[in-house]
């Protein structure tokens, strides 16, 4: 089956200007995360949905990140007033939540660079 | 805050060698997940363990998770080109499943031919 999808997979924007990121996650998975990863670095988690539930925003590093998931399917991780230490991968990962099983899977992800 | 150390960063080893990735939690965790990235892709899930002392193996590679719940370790004995990649730990911590992983920095293996 289908597996998460991303787009872009590449974005290139000037410092100052406002991205918005998607995430298509797998068909039936309840709970859907961002993580973004720097050059070379490990993960660092950003924001966590799960089904109807208020999302887990304790990750987001400043007030310039935001997410929203509609219909509890897809996503939109949007930075306003982008800076040049934005620039990573930008990954989402959709987890079924099936009994114990918490598995991720992740997406491709998105390559941001603010110049 | 909780955090999750992996050691060590790299590891370059010859066609053959074992390789061994060590995970420490800084608190107890409910379980402990291991993914690999390969170079340019995405990180993909490996395995889960949830029980103390549980050790699973998946062919050449065995996992670990500690008595205390607070380490875990990755072995892969007799490593391949084909292993070569970043291999992350990441934990849930507390003592019930939120979903929410912290992980490790990974470990990046190297295997020479």
């Amino acid at each position: 089956g289908a597996g998460v999808s991303q787009s872009p997979s590449n974005k290139v924007t000037e410092k100052g200007k406002d991205v918005e990121l998607r995430c298509d996650p797998i068909s039936g998975h309840t709970a859907l995360y961002w993580y973004r990863q720097s050059l070379g670095q490990g993960l660092e988690f950003l924001i966590y949905f799960q089904g109807n539930s208020a999302p887990d925003k304790s990750g987001l590093p400043s007030d310039r990140f935001s997410a929203e998931r509609t219909g509890g399917s897809v996503s939109t991780l949007t930075i306003q007033r982008t800076q040049q230490e934005d620039s990573a991968v930008y990954l989402c990962a959709s987890s079924p939540r099936a009994a114990d099983s918490w598995e991720q899977y992740f997406g491709p992800g998105t390559r941001l660079t603010v110049t | 805050g909780q955090q999750v150390m992996q050691i060590p960063q790299y590891q370059h080893v010859q066609e053959g060698e074992d390789f061994t990735t060590y995970c420490n939690s800084s608190t107890t965790l409910s379980n402990i997940q291991w993914y690999k990235q390969r170079p340019g892709g995405h990180p993909v899930f490996l395995i889960q363990l949830v029980k103390s002392g549980e050790v699973k193996k998946q062919k050449r590679l065995t996992f670990q998770f500690g008595e205390a719940k607070k380490n875990s370790s990755l072995h892969i004995t007799a490593t391949q080109t084909t292993d070569v990649g970043t291999y992350f730990c990441a934990g849930n911590h507390g003592s019930s499943n939120t979903g929410k992983l912290i992980f490790g920095q990974g470990t990046t293996l190297q295997v020479k031919p």
